[in-house]
């Protein structure tokens, strides 16, 4: 079945540790998208890409890196330089340039810090 | 940066009654692209409805409409014999197509269906 798997399901963090969330996509989107979710809270933009090899900064990439060296993977990573990363993350993809790019998302990771 | 705005945290709504989910949004482009989440709770985000700001026809999916007033900048949601398995988070989101293909998210409604 094609659609966007996310792992781990929960993750643990210890201070100072860079840790790396699992995006995976096979539905042939060339956008994906990384968002953090906190209580209250709509989803906030961390990082996208419209294609392999190029990505953009959304509204709060501080604290947070990407890569999308393929298609189907856009891996994000929470560094130790982002203070407060207990939050619910989610990655969506979206299908090419014209027409209604409807974002697809995945079932999220939770991310704790130890 | 664009605005949405849902103004109401929590509702909640009998089982088999009718609900509107409002949702309001600011900008000055004249295309875009309007959409309804669900998120219930397991979390996983769950596209309701969607709307193009250029079709003046009000999008209908089963019992899931929109009332789309693009000169009020509002966009509420109606969901028709409510059902339990409609209690979640409900999102409204704003996509402007000239900006690449960046979502922006309202704060949610929290929709409880009681039997």
């Amino acid at each position: 079945d094609g659609g966007i798997t996310q792992s781990p399901k929960y993750l643990f963090r210890k201070e100072g540790q860079n840790v790396t969330l699992s995006c995976e996509q096979n539905l042939n989107h060339d956008a994906m998208y990384w968002y953090r979710q906190d209580p209250g809270q709509g989803l906030r933009l961390i990082y996208y890409s419209q294609i392999v090899n190029d990505f953009q900064k959304g509204d709060i990439a501080e604290g947070y890196s990407v890569s999308r060296e393929k298609k189907e993977s856009f891996p994000l990573t929470v560094t130790s330089a982002q203070k407060n990363p207990t939050a619910f993350y989610l990655c969506a993809s979206s299908r090419g340039w014209t027409g209604v790019r409807t974002q697809y998302f995945g079932p999220g990771t939770r991310l704790l810090v130890l | 940066a664009q605005t949405v705005t849902q103004s109401q945290p929590e509702m909640s709504v009998q089982e088999a009654e009718t609900v509107t989910l409002s949702c309001t949004y600011d900008t000055s482009e004249n295309n875009y692209y309007l959409f309804w989440y669900k998120q219930p709770p397991s979390r996983q985000m769950i596209l309701v409805i969607r709307q193009e700001a250029y079709k003046q026809q009000n999008a209908t999916e089963n019992r899931f409409s929109v009332n789309f007033q693009k000169a009020a900048k509002s966009f509420s949601l109606k969901i028709s014999d409510s059902q339990l398995g409609d209690t979640a988070m409900y999102f409204c989101a704003f996509m402007n197509p000239n900006t690449g293909n960046q979502f922006y998210f309202g704060t949610g409604t929290s929709l409880t269906v009681i039997p």
